[in-house]
């Protein structure tokens, strides 16, 4: 079966340092992937996508970046955090084939990032 | 704008039988799913909608209207777990790769 991993479940960052979260995937191959922030109370919002190895799609420009180095592997980065960067970070994966787009999206358990 | 709209809030007496409603605004249409997340959780999949019509999964079901570009998720029998923020969310070709475009949420809150 599918699992993703996601961690830290909790980072406490100082404004200005640097940021790396790491999400992997297990028992898939060549899924798509995404980063999501949530704010408290709101909905969701995409940050980047990837439909494979080192294809990144950004969604809203800041001072984020993300990596895919291998096929099930995915890092959010930034080399500055900000104040306005605290949030609920969520990967997420799901499959590539048209065949199976009746499947949801499988969430990561997320990491709660404060930036003080 | 590509949109979908969706109630902030609502609340229900255990036992009861809730609606909760989602009307969206995209440009194209590859299905209406849902989502239910619990407080300091990640989002589940809870369902998913590409044809009109109602899909039931347990205490659970989905409806999608397509003409009216309109869906529902609805619960019965509700237990004091299903207190959680439920989203809808609509995939939307014309972004390409089967993203999604997502609903603000609904937060769920039930009474005993």
């Amino acid at each position: 079966s599918q699992t993703i991993h996601q961690w830290p479940a909790t980072l406490v960052q100082p404004v200005g340092s640097p940021l790396s979260l790491e999400c992997t995937v297990e028992g898939t191959s060549n899924p798509n992937l995404y980063w999501y922030r949530q704010a408290a109370g709101r909905g969701l919002q995409l940050l980047f996508y990837s439909v494979g190895i080192g294809q990144i799609s950004s969604e809203v420009p800041q001072n984020l970046s993300a990596s895919r180095p291998q096929d099930r592997q995915f890092i959010l980065s930034s080399k500055k955090l900000l104040l306005s960067d605290s949030g609920f970070y969520l990967c997420a994966w799901s499959p590539q084939s048209r065949g199976q787009i009746n499947y949801g999206y499988t969430f990561g358990s997320g990491t709660r990032l404060t930036v003080v | 704008g590509q949109s979908l709209e969706q109630p902030s809030e609502v609340t229900a007496v255990e036992g009861a039988i809730v609606q909760i409603n989602c009307t969206y605004q995209t440009s194209g249409f590859y299905g209406l799913s849902w989502y239910q997340q619990h407080d300091g959780g990640a989002p589940t999949f809870l369902s998913y909608n590409g044809l009109d019509g109602l899909e039931e999964t347990g205490r659970f079901s989905s409806f999608l209207s397509r003409s009216d570009s309109y869906g529902y998720l609805l619960l019965q029998e509700l237990q004091m777990k299903d207190s959680a923020s439920y989203f809808c969310a609509v995939r939307d070709p014309p972004k390409g790769n089967y993203q999604l475009i997502w609903g603000a949420g609904t937060k769920l809150i039930i009474k005993p």
